[in-house]
């Protein structure tokens, strides 16, 4: 089975804290995504990476940065945590090729983060 | 920018009865797939059923198909037959084509479906 890991199901930290969501994919994709899920917003993309130490921001990502020193680990970093950025924290990896069958995105099972 | 909209927060439906989701969006591209995924309580998402949009006809999997109507940029999904295990979060997303290469996926906002013993 494919697998996207996060490192945490849940985390609560504090206001001003520098925060690491850690994300390890073993399917040997180039590309990995981390999105925030938040009620009535549904997925906003926040970064993502299409390679090795290559990064690009998505919709949100002011607050937030991302490291890929690994092609199996990204890494999203909140910098200094604030109360707006508890949400829940989703990262996704999908085929680096897009093929007719393989166009589906796998996904970590999310990080609740509360920030106090 | 390409935008996907799900208009229903919240549904429900009797166990074994028929329920349809509704999403809209809108793009200029004409090359591109639409997705709905599910999100069980557990969080594991997981990809229910898949549309090229260069297909005319209307994908199904199993309980689960769609009405894809290209023209009105609307992408349905009817469940029949519906079970307990369908009781999630459902999610409508668009990828342009073009964007392939990186597989960047454009999310509604959800759509909170409850079956009903």
């Amino acid at each position: 089975d494919v697998k996207v890991t996060q490192s945490s199901r849940y985390l609560v930290k504090r206001t001003g804290e520098k925060v690491f969501l850690e994300c390890v994919q073993d399917m040997d994709h180039e590309n990995m995504f981390w999105y925030r899920q938040d009620p009535g917003l549904g997925l906003r993309l926040i970064y993502f990476s299409y390679d090795v130490k290559m990064k690009e921001k998505g919709d949100i990502p002011e607050g937030y940065s991302v490291s890929r020193e690994k092609k199996e680990r990204f890494s999203l970093i909140l910098e200094s945590a604030s109360t707006n950025q508890t949400s829940m924290y989703l990262c996704a990896s999908p085929p680096g090729w897009l093929g007719v069958m393989n166009t589906e995105a796998f996904f970590g099972q999310g990080t609740r983060l509360t920030v106090v | 920018a390409q935008t996907v909209t799900q208009s229903q927060p919240e549904m429900s439906v009797q166990e074994a009865e028929t329920v349809t989701l509704s999403c809209t969006y809108d793009t200029s591209e004409n090359n591109y797939y639409l997705f709905w995924y599910k999100q069980p309580p557990s969080r594991q998402m997981i990809l229910v059923i898949r549309q090229e949009a260069y297909k005319q006809q209307n994908a199904t999997e199993n309980r689960f198909s769609v009405n894809f109507q290209k023209a009105a940029k609307s992408f349905s999904l009817k469940i029949s037959d519906s079970q307990l295990g369908d009781t999630a979060m459902y999610f409508c997303a668009f990828m342009d084509q073009g964007s392939g290469n990186t597989g960047k996926l454009i999310f509604g906002q959800g759509t909170t479906l409850q079956v009903k013993p």
